[in-house]
């Protein structure tokens, strides 16, 4: 079974850049996805793919992978960007599917 | 735009069936998979299981036993069941549309979500 590794948490300060990480044996052979999550909300997708976003996720967050890791970087990180963020692919060697471990990022 | 509806019980005592419905709303059942996903308070997400229009099923491998998602086609809906719930099944559970693309590599992405079911296991 494949597991999805994230850093727990992770500082920002306001505008500044901040890339979360996702690693795993599986991210060699999918594309992870990711999630935002306020507290008390359900997660929203942020970036799937290479580097798409639903129309409605500003253009500061932005993806892209690299051998058994994948990354989602803010660029100008804003005061509504603390939240927890996970990665979610396919195992490479099930039918199943796995979410990372989940990076608290906070805005300072 | 497709919105996801969900309901169930909300407490349950040790050894009882955790039973949840998710209503589709403004989309069709057909052309995706459906997914369950749970997240105990305070911890991460973790993957329960999907669903396709033709009734395929993929399941956690550490729930497999357990769980049982099925859908109701005339009623536009999914279900998820659980048997035997614990306190460690206590958890906000999720019901989300699975699509997936592809370029160099293949993925797979939840793009609309319900809004949860908070479901507490306590005798």
């Amino acid at each position: 079974s494949s597991e999805l590794a994230q850093d727990p948490a992770v500082s920002v300060a306001l505008g500044q850049t901040v890339r979360i990480t996702c690693q795993g044996d599986s991210l060699r052979n999918y594309y992870a996805s990711w999630y935002q999550q306020k507290p008390g909300q359900a997660p929203i997708l942020v970036i799937y793919g290479k580097n798409n976003r639903p129309s409605e996720i500003p253009d500061r967050f932005s993806g892209s992978s690299s051998g058994n890791t994948a990354s989602l970087t803010i660029t100008g990180a804003e005061a509504e960007d603390e939240a927890d963020y996970y990665c979610y692919s396919r195992d490479s060697s099930d039918n199943h599917y796995v979410f990372g471990t989940g990076t608290k990022v906070t805005v300072l | 735009q497709v919105q996801l509806q969900q309901w169930g019980a909300g407490l349950l005592k040790p050894s009882e069936t955790l039973s949840l419905t998710c209503a589709v709303y403004g989309g069709s059942l057909s052309g995706y998979y459906w997914s369950w996903i749970r997240q105990p308070p305070g911890k991460g997400l973790e993957w329960i299981g999907e669903i396709n229009h033709s009734g395929s099923t993929n399941y956690n491998p550490s729930l497999k036993s357990r769980v049982t998602i099925s859908l109701d086609t005339s009623n536009n809906q999914l279900s998820l069941k659980v048997s035997s719930v614990t306190a460690a099944d206590t958890a906000e559970y999720y019901c989300a549309r699975r699509d997936y693309g592809s370029g160099r590599l293949v993925y797979y992405y939840m793009d609309v979500w319900g809004k949860g079911t908070t479901v507490t296991v306590s005798s």
